[in-house]
């Protein structure tokens, strides 16, 4: 019964390609998130939404698009790949079931661009 | 940018004591202290926070100064599974809040 997972685990693909990494969370959170952790392991946050809303966008190229279906899932679509994309990508969510608001992580997805 | 400053890197014999500093000399009134950990591979993971009072938790302790500018996480009986990266982050505590991680204290637990 995981609490945040990410589909898929690992991704390798040629830049240029379009991909698409899903996030789920069953914690009934209102709010999911979208880090990215760089080859020198910097995590940042990239965005964020609350109840399917964007609430965040940190700067991110608009080759970078989230869409949340519903407040349970948290998509990142990413078009025209470059090798800087490269990196381990992080989904969160936190809510108001959340004891103190921290934030849940899922097990991340470490894309690779060829 | 992240509002505060922790050493790079520290070792640990097993079963002492951890303790991990953290300065945050221009935290906000209303900001807490948060403290999470990514073990090597894996998502981050919380461990603990605190406005200003010293807390205490099944994981951790921490310990606010009074004058809120620095705090100590501690792991009492540190494991091998407790080797880590270990983030400090301050933030407003609502649930839509960001965190903004710094570079941490990689802590290395040895036996």
């Amino acid at each position: 019964d995981t609490a945040v997972s990410q589909t898929p685990k690992y991704l390798v693909t040629q830049m240029g390609n379009d991909k698409s990494i899903k996030c789920e969370q069953n914690l009934g959170h209102d709010t999911m998130y979208w880090y990215k952790q760089d080859s020198k392991k910097f995590l940042k946050i990239m965005f964020s939404y609350n109840n399917k809303e964007l609430i965040i966008n940190e700067t991110v190229p608009n080759r970078f698009s989230p869409k949340s279906p519903d407040k349970a899932h948290l998509n990142l679509h990413i078009n025209s790949l470059e090798l800087g994309d490269s990196a381990v990508y992080f989904c969160a969510s936190s809510g108001t079931s959340g004891r103190y608001n921290e934030q849940f992580f899922g097990p991340g997805t470490r894309l690779t661009v060829l | 940018d992240a509002k505060t400053t922790q050493p790079t890197s520290m070792d640990c014999a097993e079963g002492r004591a951890a303790n991990l500093p953290c300065n945050h000399s221009t935290i906000s009134g209303n900001e807490y202290v948060y403290w999470y950990r990514q073990i090597h591979s894996q998502g981050p993971q919380y461990i603990i926070h605190g406005l200003k009072n010293n807390e205490t938790n099944e994981m951790a302790s921490l310990i606010i100064t009074e004058d809120r500018k620095s705090s100590t996480l501690i792991l009492p009986h540190a494991t091998l599974r407790d080797t880590a990266v270990y983030y400090c982050i301050v933030r407003v505590s609502y649930n839509t809040d960001k965190l903004i991680f710094g570079t941490g204290t990689r802590l290395q637990v040895f036996p």
